[in-house]
């Protein structure tokens, strides 16, 4: 069946070092997203991409960046982690064009110590 | 800034009973709404997209949309325990080639045996 899934399922990492989160998905959709969900905040579109070579920014892109080079994968790079950053991230997919029906990943827990 | 209100609750209902969840969106011209179901510690699946004003069924959830009113409901029939989750609303970009999700903050459900 195709997913999508996320790597790792948690990691814990220190203030200042680069971190990537992995996206992976098999459904061939030209569209992928991170989001991140805090308490109090839901989620927030962080990064988004419409297919190979396009990235854009979301709601919350500062610190953050993504690349695009197949399109099946979508890694999310944390420049430099802050405290800030601890959230629980989320990956999804949806096809285009016509389907904006988006499926996600199983998420990633990220904290920063 | 597009903005998607719920209502966070916790809506607590008794089992057998109808549940009911409310979101308004402050983008007049979105067209494309869905409802997730979130569990604890666990991603947002998808089980309601509803495109057309009115309400569309799929076996005990009712989504229902008033696009004048800028009001999307979820019902949810003969309420089950396995209800119980935050139920977050979703509603699509406006713009052709427009494809994220601006989430609302998701409403907690409780069903009570």
């Amino acid at each position: 069946d195709a997913e999508i899934t996320q790597s790792p399922r948690h990691k814990i990492t220190e203030t200042g070092r680069q971190v990537t989160l992995a996206c992976h998905q098999t459904w061939n959709h030209n569209n992928m997203f991170w989001y991140r969900q805090d308490l109090g905040h839901g989620l927030r579109l962080i990064h988004y991409s419409y297919g190979v070579h396009d990235t854009n920014k979301g709601e919350v892109s500062d610190g953050y960046s993504v690349s695009r080079s197949n399109t099946e994968d979508l890694p999310l790079t944390l420049e430099s982690a802050a405290s800030s950053q601890t959230s629980v991230y989320f990956c999804a997919s949806s096809e285009s064009p016509g389907g904006y029906e988006a499926f996600f990943g199983q998420g990633t827990r990220l904290t920063v110590v | 800034q597009k903005e998607v209100e719920q209502n966070s609750g916790p809506l607590s209902v008794p089992e057998g009973a109808i549940a009911s969840l409310n979101c308004t969106y402050s983008d007049r011209v979105s067209q494309s709404f869905f409802w997730y179901r979130q569990y604890s510690g666990k991603s947002p699946e998808l089980i309601m997209s509803i495109y057309s004003n009115g309400d569309k069924e799929d076996g005990r959830f009712t989504a229902q949309l008033n696009k004048a009113s800028q009001y999307v409901s979820l019902l949810i029939r003969d309420s089950q325990p396995s209800d119980s989750a935050t139920y977050l609303c979703a509603v699509r970009g406006s713009g052709a080639g427009s494809y994220q999700l601006t989430f609302g903050k998701g409403t907690k459900l409780s069903v009570i045996p």
